[in-house]
């Protein structure tokens, strides 16, 4: 899978929106962008995936860049239990399309 | 919806023993997944399986056998645990191996090997 850098932390604040960032320089064009979760002391959760169109679904937004080197996770309002670490993945055609996961970004939301 | 299905969610195993971790699905996904989390580090990939009587190593296999008993199972097995296996074992499925795919992963098994 092709390389993903993400922020190590994020802070936010509650009920305010939070833009993710990742930069996927080495994309290529058939490689899908995913995004998981992980809360504390629980499993992965789906949260999105895009392939060139921006994505809405109810957790939250994937905004994609016009030549797809980054894109960008938006909570449109952060509730405290958004809190988690949030990996930006990339999924091809390679190596069985495994998901991989980097270091991801440890999200804090503050009341 | 129980979703993945882990067991057991703890284990305190001496060194050298044995030990199969279970995993089950009701989603009738095709591909299943096994990981371990060490500390402060993402997911890394154990073993999967694309469908019902095929197993393929991932980036971590050595010291770990599984078996796809069916197509809502597959277990984990340590044959002679080593301190070096205490980790967070996730089991997970998805519909296939597509790219455009969600996987669905379990809540983890915490094994500590002394």
């Amino acid at each position: 899978d092709a390389k993903t850098t993400q922020p190590n932390s994020m802070e936010s604040n509650e009920e305010e929106p939070v833009h993710l960032p990742c930069n996927h320089s080495t994309i290529s064009g058939t490689d899908y962008i995913h995004w998981y979760r992980q809360l504390p002391s629980q499993g992965p959760e789906y949260v999105i995936h895009g392939l060139t169109s921006n994505v809405n679904n109810r957790m939250a937004s994937l905004a994609i860049a016009e030549d797809r080197k980054s894109s960008t996770l938006i909570l449109h309002r952060a509730t405290l239990r958004d809190a988690a670490v949030y990996y930006c993945i990339l999924r091809d055609n390679n190596a069985g399309n495994m998901l991989t996961f980097g270091g991801g970004t440890r999200l804090m939301v503050k009341p | 919806n129980a979703g993945v299905t882990q067991t057991p969610k703890f284990q305190v195993l001496k060194t050298g023993q044995s030990m199969t971790l279970q995993c089950a699905q009701d989603m009738n996904h095709n591909s299943m997944y096994w990981y371990r989390q060490d500390p402060g580090m993402g997911l890394r990939l154990i073993y999967y399986s694309a469908s019902e009587g095929t197993t393929d190593k991932g980036e971590v296999p050595n010291g770990y056998n599984v078996s796809r008993l069916n197509k809502r199972e597959f277990s984990l097995r340590l044959e002679s645990a080593a301190p070096s296996q205490t980790s967070v074992y996730f089991c997970a499925s998805s519909e296939a191996l597509r790219r455009n795919t969600e996987a669905f992963f379990g809540q983890g098994t915490r094994l500590t090997v002394v």
